[in-house]
């Protein structure tokens, strides 16, 4: 079974700074991979989709790569902003969705 | 559009009562998703719909849980009987033809079995 894990689960940085989050994955077999941010009390809003055969997507100050041969993709934010504070999750999409238990992000004014 | 609509936002139940969550599609979506959310586990896949027939409900847990879409545009999520593990937030999600991988989320629905 794919097992997803993201790290670190909480991070706090300041206002501006460029910060990265990670995602990994045990089963390569996969179509694509999502990140999605979920704000509180609400569902999830997806971020960037990176299909199997790409190695990166970019929306604005979020890039997000994947390496699938090792099993990992990065969520990158640049110029933090307190807006950004959310927690962020990571899906693969294999036979079916599995996603990892999310990173909470917290960016302080 | 308004989104994919779920009710109820909030359920309060005792251990052993039915709970039933709902969900309307986003209009024009063919495919429909229920997930759970739990601390623990995470977002997890319950059961997925295409053009209102269950594709993979390998995540539903137990018999205690069903769903089914009679139409396009309203699924249920079932639960009977409820028991106090159960308790997590529930989330539809639905997607356009062609687009499984781009998934809209309702807000969810709360669910606290006491």
């Amino acid at each position: 079974k794919q097992e997803v894990t993201q790290i670190p689960a909480a991070l706090s940085v300041p206002e501006g700074e460029n910060l990265v989050l990670n995602c990994s994955f045990t089963d390569s077999a996969i179509y694509n991979l999502q990140w999605f941010r979920q704000d509180p009390g609400k569902g999830l809003t997806s971020l960037l989709l990176i299909q199997s055969s790409q190695r990166e997507q970019t929306s604005g100050r979020l890039n997000a790569s994947l390496d699938k041969s090792s099993g990992r993709s990065t969520l990158y934010i640049a110029a933090s902003q307190p807006g950004d504070s959310a927690t962020y999750l990571c899906a693969v999409n294999g036979n079916q969705f599995y996603f990892g238990t999310g990173t909470s992000l917290t960016v302080i004014p | 559009d308004a989104g994919v609509i779920q009710s109820p936002r909030h359920e309060v139940t005792e251990m052993g009562q039915e709970v039933t969550l709902r969900c309307k599609p986003i209009s024009g979506h063919n495919s429909l998703f229920w997930y759970r959310q739990t601390m623990m586990r995470g977002l997890e896949l319950l059961i997925y719909f295409n053009n209102n027939v269950p594709i993979d409900d390998s995540g539903m847990p137990e018999d205690r849980f069903s769903a089914k879409m009679p139409n396009a545009s309203f699924s249920t999520l079932k639960i009977q009987p409820s028991e106090p593990r159960d308790s997590a937030v529930y989330f539809c999600a639905s997607s356009p033809p062609g687009r499984e991988e781009t998934q809209y989320f309702g807000p969810g629905t709360r669910l606290t079995v006491l």
